[in-house]
């Protein structure tokens, strides 16, 4: 049973460019979100979903997109990097849209 | 806004020295409190939820407890595996049910 599967693990990108990090669940879960992680502060809700074809801004959505055609996928888009964006990124995903959430591995983003 | 603040930031002990880590938490109305433990460079692990002051929850060598203000996780003569940072979180009572997370508490435990 693979849970929550992010890919990459880790990226350097140049300040400028674009990239997507993938995020798959196997589990069913109707809820998905993406969360960034910085040392010394809690993970920040980047953007979230419901289900397929819903999604909405959380914390800190800026420099960032999301789709959800399919329950199991929810990719993050970074368009134009900027060096602010280097951070850890964790997908999660939940049954219920509660407090028990089911994470991935993580993305850890360097952008030169 | 709703915050988090856990305590210590970091914690040492021996093996089978007893302790525990503080949450505190700021919620105009709390649907729940989490705990999570997280080893390095894997994403959180799901321990434990609390929904009401009062209620205790056990896990192993790990018991969470929940007041009016704050949350605690007691652990018991600690394991080396033990070893991890342990993340706190309320659900904000929002149109969304946002959880709202703490910085974390890094344990270590020493043989």
């Amino acid at each position: 049973n693979a849970g929550v599967t992010q890919t990459p693990k880790f990226r350097i990108l140049k300040i400028g460019q674009s990239m997507t990090l993938q995020c798959t669940q196997d589990m069913n879960h109707n809820y998905m979100y993406w969360y960034r992680q910085d040392p010394g502060m809690g993970l920040k809700l980047i953007y979230y979903s419901v289900g397929a074809g819903i999604t909405d801004k959380g914390e800190v959505p800026n420099g960032y997109n999301v789709s959800r055609s399919t329950t199991e996928d929810f990719p993050l888009r970074l368009e134009l990097a900027a060096p602010s964006q280097t951070s850890v990124y964790f997908c999660a995903s939940s049954p219920g849209g509660a407090g028990e959430l089911f994470f991935g591995e993580g993305s850890r983003l360097t952008v030169l | 806004e709703d915050q988090v603040t856990q305590s210590p930031e970091a914690l040492r002990l021996q093996e089978g020295e007893s302790s525990s880590l503080n949450c505190s938490y700021t919620v105009s109305g709390l649907r729940g409190l989490f705990w999570y433990r997280q080893d390095p460079g894997k994403g959180p692990e799901f321990l434990f939820t609390l929904y009401s002051a009062g209620e205790e929850k056990e896990k192993e060598r790990l018991k969470a407890t929940l007041t009016k203000k704050e949350s605690f996780l007691h652990i018991t003569a600690p394991k080396p595996e033990d070893s991890a940072t342990y993340l706190c979180a309320v659900l904000e009572n929002t149109g969304f049910q946002k959880l709202v997370f703490g910085t974390g508490t890094r344990l270590l435990v020493s043989p």
